[in-house]
């Protein structure tokens, strides 16, 4: 079974704060997507990594897959009160777990303004 | 992205009754999957709804407990029988292209079991 260990559990920083999301495995993944979630409210998709190195932007947001594809990090720059919300990475072994994902157990986001 | 929705929104369920869940996409999609979020929890996979055959359970649910059905490729349903209160969670339809690496949630049903 793949675990995905996500830290912070926590983050509550003021608005123009720049902050990093860690998502850390064992084992490798052929590709790690991110999500954000306010309250009830489903998974919203932000960005899927695929290649080991691979760096995405979204706006104030970057994502990347390390090397070894066994870690993804989400970057944050100056953040606003409207990225307050649960921030979720999930992974996929592929193969025979195609579609399976392996959730990290979040980090929830408080942006103070 | 493909739009999900799913049926109900919420419920409140007395222990022992069963409540199906619908999810509705508003185009064809290969994959479909369910999944649930017990509170302060993350999300995780219960099955793989199967069009036209048995869905395929994840280690800790079964098929008596969580039955799926998923007649055509843009629907499917999960029951869950014979509630307890350790069932109030979150559950989550989601759906895949095969070829895509894009995987999309619906809103979700919040069940709650007296």
């Amino acid at each position: 079974t793949q675990l995905l260990e996500q830290s912070p559990q926590f983050l509550s920083i003021q608005e123009g704060e720049n902050l990093t999301v860690y998502c850390n495995s064992s084992s490798v993944f052929s590709s790690l997507q991110w999500y954000r979630q306010e309250p009830g409210e489903g998974p919203v998709l932000l960005v899927t990594v695929v290649t080991g190195g691979e760096v995405k932007k979204l706006k104030r947001l970057t994502f990347q897959f390390g090397d070894a594809r066994k870690d993804s990090s989400l970057h944050i720059t100056a953040a606003q009160p409207g990225d307050t919300g649960l921030y979720l990475c999930a992974g996929e072994d592929g193969g025979t777990s195609y579609g399976k994902l392996t959730f990290g157990q979040g980090t929830i986001l408080t942006v103070h303004p | 992205s493909a739009v999900i929705s799913q049926k109900p929104s919420r419920d409140i369920c007395q222990r022992g009754t069963s409540l199906t869940i619908q999810c509705q996409v508003d185009s064809q999609v290969t994959m479909m999957f369910w999944y649930r979020q017990q509170p302060g929890q993350s999300l995780t996979l219960i099955a793989t709804a199967n069009q036209g055959s048995e869905a395929t359970y994840e280690s800790g649910f079964v098929i008596d407990k969580f039955p799926i059905s998923r007649p055509n490729l843009t629907f499917s349903t999960l029951t869950v029988s014979n509630m307890s209160p350790e069932d109030s969670s979150i559950y989550l339809c989601s759906v895949r292209q095969v070829h895509s690496y894009e995987q999309y949630f619906g809103p979700g049903t919040r069940l709650t079991v007296t």
